[in-house]
């Protein structure tokens, strides 16, 4: 099965700095990217889907990198109520694999 | 907003039983999935469906079978359950067709554990 990797972190950040992490893909014809949230014992939440061009919600901006088979997240200003774990999705015709997840904790 | 609901939260049941753990979406996805989220390993697929009575194995479908009889309702057999299958079970249901229609909604998760 075609592999998405992440950093298991944890990333541990003061509040109000800008995080970024990434998201690697094995399969170079995946199509489809998406980045997901999941806070402890819930279940995982769509945050945003990533675009060729980039996307970006308010503090969030997702970005994919064909070249280099990654796609990333950035956060800005980043609060407490980020942490939680965030999960990458992507693949293609072939099916979407989750990444395990990069856990990220804000710290006051 | 799409509602995916599973019929139990928590479950505790006894090595051996038989255990039923039901799926339904409302939103008429086609496609239709069983993961298993254990620490340390994420999410693992088990079972997919991209249609009523089509099924697909994940990548770990031993010890499971599922069930797709209507469009809205996915269910997932543990058909002789054993302590190794104590975990979270997380049902998800998507639009077939390509990004970014195939984004998947899950339902809250059915903490199964097996004694």
């Amino acid at each position: 099965r075609k592999e998405v990797e992440q950093d298991p972190g944890p990333f541990n950040v003061p509040e109000g700095a800008t995080v970024a992490f990434n998201c690697t893909y094995s399969n170079s014809a995946s199509q489809s990217f998406f980045w997901y949230r999941q806070d402890c014992r819930k279940e995982p939440k769509l945050l945003m889907s990533v675009y060729s061009s980039g996307n970006e919600d308010g503090r969030f901006t997702a970005q994919l990198n064909r070249a280099s088979q990654y796609i990333s997240l950035l956060i800005r200003d980043s609060k407490l109520s980020d942490s939680a774990t965030y999960l990458c999705l992507g693949g293609g015709a072939d099916g979407l694999t989750f990444g395990k997840g990069t856990h990220l904790i804000i710290q006051p | 907003d799409v509602k995916v609901t599973q019929s139990s939260r928590y479950l505790v049941k006894r090595t051996g039983e038989k255990v039923f753990l039901e799926c339904v979406q409302d939103m008429d996805h086609e496609n239709m999935f069983w993961y298993r989220q254990d620490p340390g390993l994420g999410l693992r697929l088990i079972y997919f469906s991209y249609d009523v009575k089509m099924k697909e194995k994940g990548d770990i479908p031993e010890g499971y079978s599922v069930s797709r009889e209507k469009k809205e309702r996915f269910s997932l057999i543990l058909e002789s359950a054993s302590t190794n299958q104590t975990s979270m079970y997380l049902c998800a249901s998507s639009l077939a067709g390509g990004h970014p229609y195939n984004e998947q909604f899950f339902g809250p998760g059915t903490r199964l554990t097996v004694l």
